[in-house]
C-alpha cells in the first residue's frame, strides 16, 4: 500500500497569512501515460464531508477560490493557501489515487493564530 | 444537484451484519464509479469499496475483503454495501462518495455518512 504522510499534524496561521501543507507519498504517483500526478487534496469542517480542493496535484475543483493552490511531482506535494481566512479553518487530507487501496494522509489540523 | 443519502447503519453486535444503501440523485448514476469511504472517530477517511458504473470488478480493502460486497442497482439509482462478521475495528461513519469524471478514482461528491457501532 502506497503510505502518505503529511506535516504538520497541526498548524496556527494569523489570517490573511499563508499555510503551507504538506503530503509525502511513500512511492511515486506520478503516471507516465498521461504525465500526471495522482493527488487530490480533500478540507473537511466538523460534521461535513470531506470536500474535493484539488486533484491531478494542482487542477482545483470548480467553485474552489483561488487563494487555494497546489503543487509537486513524483512523491512532494505542497497545499498552500495564500491568505488564510476564518472559514479555513478545517483538517486538510492528501489522497492518492494512483493505486489501490487508495490511501489518505492523517490529517494536517489547520487553526487561526 | 448531485445528492448522495447514506441509510442502513446503527448499532450492531461483533459478528453480525449490516446492509448500507446510497440513493443516488441529481446525476445518471449509471455512469460512474461509485465508492465507499469510512472514517472512524476523530480518525483519517479510509477507501473501503468500488464498483464500476456496470457492476463489474468491485475491489475491496484487505480489511474488509471476504466480509463485505459492494453492489449497485442502476434502475433504482442506489449503492449498497453488504457487511459480515463485523468488527469493532468496522466502526465508523460510512459515506458513500462518487467519483469524478475526470480520469482518477477521487471524489468530488460525498454523503453526509451514517454511522456504523459494532459493540457488545
Amino acid at each position: 500500500d502506497i503510505v502518505m504522510t503529511q506535516s504538520p499534524d497541526s498548524l496556527a496561521v494569523s489570517l490573511g497569512e499563508r499555510a503551507t501543507i504538506n503530503c509525502k507519498s511513500s512511492q511515486s504517483v506520478l503516471y507516465s501515460s498521461n504525465n500526471k500526478n495522482f493527488l487530490a487534496w480533500y478540507q473537511q469542517k466538523p460534521g461535513q464531508p470531506p470536500k474535493l480542493l484539488i486533484y491531478w496535484a494542482s487542477t482545483r475543483e470548480s467553485g474552489v477560490p483561488d487563494r487555494f493552490s497546489g503543487s509537486g511531482s513524483g512523491t512532494d506535494f505542497t497545499l498552500t493557501i495564500s491568505s488564510l481566512q476564518a472559514e479555513d479553518v478545517a483538517v486538510y487530507y492528501c489522497q492518492q489515487f494512483y493505486n489501490t487501496p487508495y490511501t489518505f494522509g492523517q490529517g494536517t489540523k489547520l487553526e487561526i493564530k | 444537484e448531485v445528492q448522495l443519502v447514506e441509510s442502513g447503519g446503527g448499532l450492531v453486535q461483533p459478528g453480525g451484519s449490516l446492509r448500507l444503501s446510497c440513493a443516488a440523485s441529481g446525476f445518471t448514476f449509471s455512469d460512474y464509479w461509485m465508492h465507499w469511504v469510512r472514517q472512524a472517530p476523530g480518525e483519517g477517511p479510509v477507501w473501503v469499496s468500488h464498483i464500476s458504473p456496470d457492476g463489474t470488478g468491485p475491489t475491496y480493502a484487505d480489511s474488509v475483503r471476504g466480509r463485505f460486497t459492494i453492489s449497485r442497482d442502476n434502475a433504482k439509482n442506489t449503492l449498497y454495501l453488504q457487511m459480515n462478521s463485523l468488527r469493532g475495528e468496522d466502526t465508523a461513519v460510512y459515506h458513500c462518495a462518487r467519483d469524478h469524471a475526470a480520469p482518477g478514482a477521487f471524489f468530488d461528491h460525498w454523503g453526509q455518512g451514517m454511522l456504523v457501532t459494532v459493540s457488545s
